[in-house]
């Protein structure tokens, strides 16, 4: 079945490099995605990347796509407090429904 | 300002009591959906509804019943068979539910047991 499996905490000094590692299962996934969930409220999208693409970025933020090895990354340069959240890969796989995973917590020591 | 708003915040349940969670969009919005996020787990996808009077089960329907009366509106109901029903509820919308489509994330209810 369809998964998406992501280490669930890492921890950085301000100003430095974040990353933040995803694998999933479906090679069928048209899109994949970064959402963003601050304490106690909803996700946001972050970014998303296109299947055929190996790399996008914007602003801070750079995805990686390996679609060989199934693995995408997400790193956040120059990490911020502000930046301190739980992080959420996700994939649409071969329903169209998005499969998410576990998070990653992301805390960022002043 | 349009968004998706979840209510309560916070809402409390007895054994045997079913419970609603309401979700409202002003998005205009066809597909509209709703997970359920535990801990370390990631969210799991409870119901979805892409057209009003329509809806289908997601990974994890047991215990769980929507309505979709209404265009924006989507209420959850968490029945007595959800034994195990704390967790943070997360409700969400997108244009038409296809592919690449933003979802729009209200900011959620946390259920607990009393």
């Amino acid at each position: 079945g369809e998964d998406v499996e992501q280490s669930l905490f890492l921890s950085v000094r301000e100003g430095d490099s974040s990353v933040i590692n995803c694998t999933y299962t479906d090679s069928s996934s048209t899109y994949l995605y970064w959402y963003k969930q601050e304490p106690g409220a909803g996700l946001q999208l972050l970014t998303y990347i296109f299947s055929n693409m190996d790399m996008k970025q914007d602003q801070r933020l750079t995805v990686l796509l390996n679609k060989k090895d199934k693995h995408l990354s997400l790193r956040i340069a120059d990490t911020q407090t502000g930046d301190s959240a739980i992080y959420f890969c996700a994939e649409d796989g071969n329903t169209g429904k998005l499969i998410f995973g576990q998070g990653t917590t992301l805390q960022v020591k002043p | 300002d349009g968004g998706i708003t979840q209510s309560p915040k916070y809402l409390f349940r007895k054994e045997g009591q079913n419970v609603t969670l309401s979700c409202e969009q002003n998005l205009n919005h066809d597909a509209m959906y709703w997970y359920r996020q535990d801990p370390g787990q990631g969210l799991r996808l409870i119901y979805y509804s892409q057209i009003v009077n329509d809806f289908q089960k997601g990974d994890i329907a047991e215990g769980y019943s929507v309505s979709r009366e209404k265009k924006e509106s989507f209420p959850l109901t968490v029945t007595s068979a959800q034994k195990n029903p704390t967790a943070f509820y997360l409700c969400a919308s997108s244009a038409r539910g296809g592919l690449n489509e933003k979802l729009f994330f209200g900011s959620g209810t946390q259920l607990s047991v009393l």
